[in-house]
């Protein structure tokens, strides 16, 4: 079955970078572009961007360009979050999401980012 | 950006009641609405698809409608374990946005 497993959580300093995994099986990794979404402690749900594995082409959200960078391991069908300078408001559970045809019918089990001196 | 605005941020529902709950989007979205049941401490989950196409798994007391620009996900007999938090998200253009999210609590 499909499963994306995503790395445990992580507490960062201010100014900080985080870096994210997510591990997909059960599915050709390169067939489906992967989302990264957050999710801010009782907020809704923030779309940060996507990438295409088999292509390494991406699409971030305004509000993350130039502090997001995704990336993508086909040898090892891992996707990754790259995420600088870190403040108290980057505090979130982050997601990914298999993307098929225009809707994430898969998803990570989360990873708390927590932003902290 | 489009935005997606769910007017009702929390609603109370006894076991068996039909509920529903809306979207509406600031401009066409072309079907492209997807809707996300949420629980506490969970991944969303993916309900409804291109706005009325039910998930595979997903039980058919769940369906979703349209009109115009204002989107409807209905549960028709709403049972224990459909008390969560229920999103909306246009996949019609970048970047994707959802709803702020409507709560189903138990009355």
């Amino acid at each position: 079955q499909v499963q994306l497993v995503q790395s445990g959580s992580e507490v960062k300093e201010p100014g900080a970078s985080v870096k994210v995994s997510c591990k997909a099986s059960g599915y050709t990794f390169t067939d489906y572009y992967i989302h990264w979404v957050r999710q801010a402690p009782g907020q809704g749900l923030e779309w940060m961007g996507w990438i295409n594995p088999r292509s390494g082409g991406t699409n971030y959200a305004q509000k993350f360009q130039g502090r997001v960078t995704m990336t993508s391991d086909t040898s090892f069908s891992t996707a990754y979050m790259d995420l600088t300078r870190l403040t108290s408001n980057d505090t979130a559970v982050y997601y990914c999401a298999r993307d098929s045809s225009s809707f994430c019918d898969s998803w990570g089990q989360g990873t708390l980012v927590t932003v902290s001196s | 950006d489009i935005q997606m605005t769910q007017s009702t941020s929390s609603l109370s529902a006894s076991v068996g009641d039909r509920v529903a709950i809306t979207c509406r989007a600031s401009q066409s979205i072309s079907s492209q609405l997807n809707w996300y049941q949420q629980k506490p401490g969970e991944a969303p989950k993916l309900l409804i698809y291109a706005a009325s196409f039910l998930h595979s798994g997903v039980p058919s007391r769940f369906s979703g409608s349209e009109s115009g620009t204002d989107f409807t996900l209905t549960i028709s007999s709403i049972q224990p374990e459909d008390y969560a938090t229920y999103y909306c998200q246009q996949a019609f253009s970048t970047p994707l946005t959802f709803g702020g999210g409507t709560k189903v609590e138990i009355k």
